[in-house]
């Protein structure tokens, strides 16, 4: 398997332009994450989906973040309008429930810039 | 809420060392604890896993301990590389299922000089 597959690795845009992210989890993993990773909060949950079900989204920080899951092997987050504070690495992993030890496989990340 | 912090924040050695990184949790009450070796520019591998019912997990150079009831964590590695040269996290999770949240600390940047 290729593993959690993300796109694009690099993002560069203007403050109040849509930025969409992309995932596709591992085949067969039914779990899908969201983290974002800032130097002065470290990593953190956004959201996850269960068999493409939203179920906890209490980690987006606001109405301009949303994200989507129309199958199981592809998700998206979208910030709309984007702002410099939201210039992070964005993780997606996905996990097989009930796994051997529910582990999370990560993909390598979109570092998004915001100017 | 459970609060995750690794000691030290960065650390640098010389190559052949055996080394330990630290991780301390405020809230016993995990299900597992992980961890996670992330190279710069890329996403989190993981390297380990522990059970709560587990004291201990190997792989290769690699020892991870897990005192549950003091809240602690220790990551051996031994006979440290330059390979090794990486940030380093420790996540617990509260629950059983997969949906259970996971709370990463800061990480341990390691470097591992030739």
């Amino acid at each position: 398997d290729a593993g959690v597959i993300q796109s694009p690795r690099h993002e560069v845009t203007e403050m109040g332009q849509e930025v969409t992210l992309r995932c596709k989890p591992i085949s067969g993993h039914d779990y899908l994450f969201w983290y974002r990773q800032t130097m002065m909060r470290g990593l953190e949950l956004l959201i996850y989906f269960n068999n493409n079900v939203p179920i906890d989204d209490s980690g987006m920080p606001e109405d301009r973040f949303s994200a989507k899951m129309p199958n199981a092997s592809f998700s998206t987050l979208k910030i709309q309008p984007s702002e410099p504070r939201d210039s992070a690495v964005y993780f997606c992993a996905s996990s097989l429930d009930p796994g051997p030890h529910n582990e999370q496989f990560f993909g390598p990340g979109t570092r998004l810039t915001v100017l | 809420k459970q609060e995750v912090t690794q000691i030290p924040a960065a650390l640098s050695v010389p190559e052949g060392e055996n080394l330990v990184l630290n991780c301390s949790f405020t809230d016993s009450a995990i299900y597992n604890l992980q961890w996670f070796r992330q190279d710069p520019g890329k996403g989190l591998t993981s390297l380990l896993l522990i059970q709560s019912s587990q004291r201990e997990q190997t792989s290769g150079r690699l020892n991870a301990s897990l005192d549950k009831s003091s809240g602690r964590s220790t990551l051996y590695i031994a006979a440290s590389q330059p390979g090794d040269s990486a940030t380093y996290l420790c996540a617990v999770r509260r629950g059983e299922t997969s949906g259970s949240r996971l709370t990463f600390g800061e990480g341990t940047q390691l470097t591992v000089n030739p």
